[in-house]
């Protein structure tokens, strides 16, 4: 089974609009952490945001955040206010602390910001 | 400046021939990570190394091999055993206590 599924290849946004990135996750660990990377067309892989698994409330960083449902096993990027440099994939990412020290990627998701 | 290098940015070689992919950071962080990203697809790890002199095998570590002789080094060597080598790759690090890891800019080998 998959252990990140991003299910939107691809999403159009308009500029100064939110966005929603999906991303559901499969560990039946206790404890984890999530993570969102953004990788623009230049390659690198740049941290967005995390969220560990006990933490209550969703993680917020400037104009990401997270919106995390943990029964549901979501953790959704949210951006807002858009940018036309905010067109790059996006990948969710987990990271099963008690089973070893692999972090999991999904797929990716496809961004462009429409001026 | 504190961050992850990794050289060169493109690198061709013939097929049949051994490659080594450098990868150097000075953040002072314990555990070091290979992935490998096709085009499309999410990242695959290929091998991993929490301390100085040992490392693990991930997901598809067939005709890799590395080494970590030092914390700050860990060289990604692709052999003539890889069948499809062609792809970009992706070095990591992380603090040892912490989840996050952080990215080099990557690596796009091209086997002719």
């Amino acid at each position: 089974a998959q252990k990140i599924t991003q299910t939107q290849p691809g999403m159009f946004v308009q500029e100064k609009e939110a966005v929603t990135l999906d991303c559901t996750y499969d560990t039946s660990d206790q404890s984890y952490g999530l993570f969102w990377y953004k990788q623009p067309s230049s390659g690198e892989m740049i941290f967005l945001i995390y969220q560990g698994s006990y933490d209550e409330q969703n993680a917020t960083e400037g104009r990401y955040s997270l919106n995390f449902q943990k029964a549901r096993k979501s953790a959704n990027l949210v951006i807002s206010a858009s940018q036309l440099g905010d067109s790059a994939m996006y990948f969710c990412a987990m990271r099963e602390r008690q089973t070893g020290n692999q972090f999991y990627f999904g797929t990716g998701t496809s961004l462009t910001v429409i001026p | 400046d504190g961050g992850i290098t990794q050289s060169p940015k493109y690198l061709f070689r013939k097929e049949g021939q051994n490659v080594t992919l450098s990868c150097e950071q000075n953040l002072n962080h314990d555990a070091m990570y290979w992935y490998r990203q096709d085009p499309g697809q999410g990242l695959r790890l290929i091998y991993y190394s929490q301390i100085v002199n040992d490392f693990q095998k991930g997901d598809i570590a067939e005709g890799y091999s590395v080494s970590r002789e030092k914390k700050e080094s860990f060289p990604l060597t692709v052999t003539s055993a890889q069948k499809n080598p062609t792809a970009f790759y992706l070095c990591a690090s992380r603090p040892l206590h912490t989840d996050t890891q952080y990215f080099g800019p990557g690596t796009r080998l091209t086997v002719l």
